[in-house]
């Protein structure tokens, strides 16, 4: 059983399209979270949602937009896609104060 | 705000080397620590965590950490090191209240034959 699945895997578009990632949990947390990941490999925490509320949403441009329809998705929607945007993206969930499980990435090029 | 230093970009060992990865963490309230590995083209997991009691935790694949409050550092260990642990390994801390987990730059780590 997958824990945290993302979809698509990969993501290959041009500048200005608008893209939309899903997230999945079957772990039955309460917190989602979105990260991005650079081509340096460091992690940064864009959004948190706890029971589908907006808690913490860290100078993230407003092209990124966050959607939690439940407490087991929380999927991410980007417009006006920039090739700075190009990264990978992660999904994790997890207990306020826990640890927290990734999902398995997405790798968005931006061209 | 929290920040986390891990001191060493890339790491090289041979085989059946000790590891050592140092973190250090700022943040003045209590803390939860973890550390996490990234294997090429995986997602993260988690090797182990602290939250309280016993400073010195285990975690997954004879991997050790010591949490030392007073040097506000979170050491990874492992006694003997193997080519499967080749990997990026993350420290992150999590401070009180909606603060979100802070990661570390990463460590390379490259176990050679």
């Amino acid at each position: 059983d997958t824990a945290v699945s993302q979809t698509p895997k990969y993501l290959v578009t041009q500048m200005g399209n608008d893209k939309s990632i899903k997230c999945e949990q079957n772990l039955g947390h309460d917190t989602m979270y979105w990260y991005k990941q650079d081509s340096k490999k460091f992690l940064k925490i864009m959004f948190s949602y706890n029971n589908k509320e907006l808690i913490i949403n860290e100078t993230v441009p407003n092209r990124f937009s966050p959607k939690s329809p439940d407490k087991a998705h929380l999927n991410l929607h980007i417009n006006s896609l920039e090739l700075g945007d190009s990264a990978v993206y992660f999904c994790a969930s997890g207990r306020i104060r826990g640890e927290q499980y990734f999902g398995p990435g997405t790798r968005l090029t931006v061209t | 705000a929290q920040s986390v230093s891990q001191h060493n970009h890339h790491v090289i060992l041979s085989e059946a080397a000790s590891l050592e990865l140092g973190c250090n963490y700022s943040y003045g309230g209590t803390v939860n620590l973890f550390w996490y590995v990234q294997y090429p083209g995986q997602h993260l997991q988690l090797l182990l965590k602290y939250f309280s009691g016993d400073p010195l935790v285990k975690g997954i694949k004879g991997f050790e950490a010591e949490f030392i409050k007073s040097k506000f550092s979170f050491n990874l260990r492992k006694p003997s090191v193997q080519w499967s642990d080749t990997a990026e390994y993350f420290c992150a801390v999590l401070g009180s209240g909606n603060t979100p987990l802070v990661f570390g730059k990463g460590t390379r780590l490259s176990v050679i034959a």
